[in-house]
């Protein structure tokens, strides 16, 4: 089974950098790392995946570890609307399976 | 920028009535999926569905669900003799491809069904 493991909440002041961690020590060589939130009543929104190398978009950076055992998302400047749960998720095959997620409170 | 579209965005039926709960995926998408969140818990897979028909389905998806694309743009899920226990919010998404790295889901906002 293709697990992750997250903390369960995390808490972030506003404007500040937050660092959410990603366990997957399952992850064998062609698993994409895929990161999703879901914000309040909404369904899930995917935020950004990769396989090796670090990666950025307009929302988030990726950083994978070297060995790939660990990844974490990275919001450069947390607002109040990144306030979410956010899944990580280790992508062996088809569907995509979410586990509970990060809960991500962010303070005003 | 596209978006998954689903109606209703609430509905409240009685236990053992029929529901269709409809999706439009987005228009160049080719493969099709329904999940549903139970209050308070986590996102789970019903089915996948490619092609005009089910690519994989979970233990949920029993009997009495069914999937259908009926025209060239809606996607619906119905749930033949609804229970107490299918109370939940159902989301439909949508991807352009299943390649390994390249399946990215779009989700709709979801229907929320409330069996009486």
């Amino acid at each position: 089974d293709a697990k992750t493991t997250q903390p369960n909440s995390m808490e972030s002041n506003e404007e500040e950098p937050v660092h959410l961690p990603c366990n997957h020590s399952t992850i064998s060589g062609t698993d994409y790392i895929h990161w999703y939130r879901q914000l309040p009543s909404q369904g899930p929104e995917y935020v950004i995946h990769g396989l090796t190398s670090n990666v950025n978009n307009r929302m988030a950076s990726l950083a994978i570890a070297e060995d790939r055992k660990s990844s974490t998302l990275i919001l450069h400047r947390a607002t109040l609307r990144d306030a979410a749960v956010y899944y990580c998720i280790q992508e062996r095959n088809t569907p995509l399976v979410f586990g509970k997620g990060t809960r991500l409170s962010v303070i005003a | 920028e596209p978006e998954v579209t689903q109606t209703p965005s609430h509905q409240v039926t009685q236990m053992g009535q029929e529901v269709i709960l409809r999706c439009v995926p987005i228009s160049n998408h080719l493969y099709f999926y329904w999940y549903r969140q139970i209050l308070g818990q986590k996102v789970e897979f019903l089915v996948s569905f490619y092609n005009n028909e089910i690519s994989e389905k979970s233990e949920i998806f029993d009997d009495q669900f069914s999937v259908e694309r009926p025209d060239g743009s809606n996607f619906t899920l119905k749930i033949r003799s609804t229970k107490l226990e299918d109370s939940a919010m159902y989301f439909c998404a949508s991807s352009a491809s299943l390649v390994s790295g390249a399946n990215v889901l779009t989700f709709g906002a979801g229907s929320r069904l409330t069996v009486l």
